[in-house]
């Protein structure tokens, strides 16, 4: 079946430094989307991206889609403690409506 | 907008019992979808409907778990019986459209089988 990999599980860093996650899959995506939840909430999408090749950037966040369709990374550029959070990709193939995510990666900012 | 609506927002149950979990989509969503998240497992589509129409069931892991969504506005999961390995937080999502993957939370159930 498909899946994605997302790495790295897990990171801490200093707040201000750049953040850089990114997913990969076996298989080819039309979509990828990016998005973060918090404790006790559900997933919030930050970034949607459509077409291979595509950077789009959210304020502080940047991600990109992967020219071989089958990769996307997200960074977080002067990380700030309200970053904290798990941020899961999440991929969609072919014109079909459901999304599979990543199993996510848990980001923590030292003040 | 409220987005999507669910609850309860907690449900503490005894095995055996049935469990009903409840989600108010977007209004004006026509794609809904259920999902499950645990630790080991993540976020796993269980089913989504299209026009209140179910169109992929096959992450719905058994017999005891079945999905309804009567109207556009209303969609229920429900266990039956329900069992310990079922406790996860149970979250609703829907979309403006079919090709449209960006999909909107809620805030989840937490349910918890004991």
């Amino acid at each position: 079946g498909q899946q994605l990999n997302q790495s790295p599980q897990s990171m801490f860093i200093q707040e201000g430094e750049d953040v850089s996650m990114n997913c990969t899959s076996s298989s080819i995506f039309n979509t990828w989307l990016w998005y973060k939840q918090e404790p006790g909430e559900g997933p919030v999408l930050l970034i949607a991206l459509y077409k291979a090749g595509e950077l789009t950037s959210n304020g502080r966040l940047t991600a990109q889609f992967g020219i071989t369709r089958k990769d996307s990374f997200l960074n977080i550029s002067a990380s700030i403690p309200s970053d904290v959070g798990i941020y899961f990709c999440a991929g969609q193939r072919g014109s079909q409506g459901n999304l599979i995510f990543g199993k996510g990666t848990k980001l923590s900012v030292k003040p | 907008d409220a987005g999507v609506i669910q609850s309860p927002r907690h449900e503490v149950t005894e095995m055996g019992q049935e469990v009903t979990l409840r989600c108010k989509p977007i209004s004006g969503h026509n794609s809904l979808f259920w999902y499950r998240q645990t630790m080991m497992r993540g976020l796993e589509l269980l089913i989504y409907f299209n026009n209140n129409v179910p169109i992929d069931d096959s992450g719905m892991p058994e017999d005891r778990f079945s999905a309804k969504m009567p109207n556009a506005s209303f969609s229920t999961l429900k266990i039956q019986p329900s069992e310990p390995r079922d406790s996860a937080v149970y979250f609703c999502a829907s979309s403006s459209g079919w090709e449209n993957t960006e999909a909107f939370f809620g805030q989840g159930t937490r349910l918890t089988v004991v």
